[in-house]
């Protein structure tokens, strides 16, 4: 059964403060690993992933996949208090457009 | 550019009922995913279409069903509802699933109570 997880499930850090959060993944065809910062409704994209080790960046987040380890890690440096979100990385299926969730990181930046 | 839309934003209906929802993706968007999103479960993928046909299902019973029409717009169906079925239910679109570079957008969701 294909399989998402991730670490720490909720953070809590002070404004300015750098977290990484991670992200383990068992999917079968897989194709690429996505990560979206969800506030309130809709998720937001961020991230996608396809290559291992190439890091992606936008502005102080960046992100790196492993398809060795079958990892994925998500940075974020000088956190503000407006990256309080919940993260969310997800395992794309091969050919469809179809995501393996994971449960999500909480994380809370408090000024 | 609009991003995905999704109608309505909130929802109550009585166990039983049978309830629609309506998901019109980003204009050059062809394909259509839904999934449903609860504290327990997280999120977890309902179905997905492309050119008005079903190319992947999950993991959910029959109750749960869906078409995509010619303008790519799409529609969920959830007929005799359950209480578990109260959740946000999201729509995401992409160019489609030959488009293997191209991320899922999400709509708001539409958020269902079942009493």
């Amino acid at each position: 059964e294909d399989k998402v997880v991730q670490s720490p499930l909720s953070l809590v850090v002070h404004e300015g403060d750098t977290v990484t959060l991670n992200c383990s993944y068992e999917v079968t065809n897989f194709r690429s690993l996505l990560w979206y910062k969800q506030e309130k409704k809709a998720p937001t994209f961020l991230f996608m992933l396809t290559s291992s080790g190439i890091e992606k960046k936008s502005g102080r987040l960046s992100s790196i996949l492993d398809k060795k380890e079958l990892f994925s890690i998500l940075n974020i440096t000088a956190t503000q208090t407006g990256d309080s979100a919940v993260y969310l990385c997800a395992g794309r299926i091969s050919g469809a457009q179809k995501l393996v969730f994971g449960q999500g990181t909480r994380l809370t930046i408090n000024p | 550019k609009a991003g995905v839309t999704q109608t309505p934003r909130y929802l109550i209906k009585t166990r039983g009922q049978q309830v629609t929802l309506s998901c019109s993706p980003i204009s050059g968007h062809r394909s259509v995913s839904w999934y449903q999103q609860t504290p327990g479960q997280g999120l977890q993928f309902l179905f997905e279409y492309f050119s008005e046909t079903q190319r992947n299902k999950g993991n959910f019973p029959g109750r749960f069903s869906g078409r995509q029409f010619s303008n790519s717009r799409s529609e969920m169906n959830v007929s005799t509802l359950e209480l578990g079925d109260s959740a946000l239910y999201l729509c995401a679109s992409s160019f489609g699933r030959t488009e293997g570079n191209s991320p899922l957008h999400f709509g708001n969701g539409t958020r269902l109570t079942v009493t």
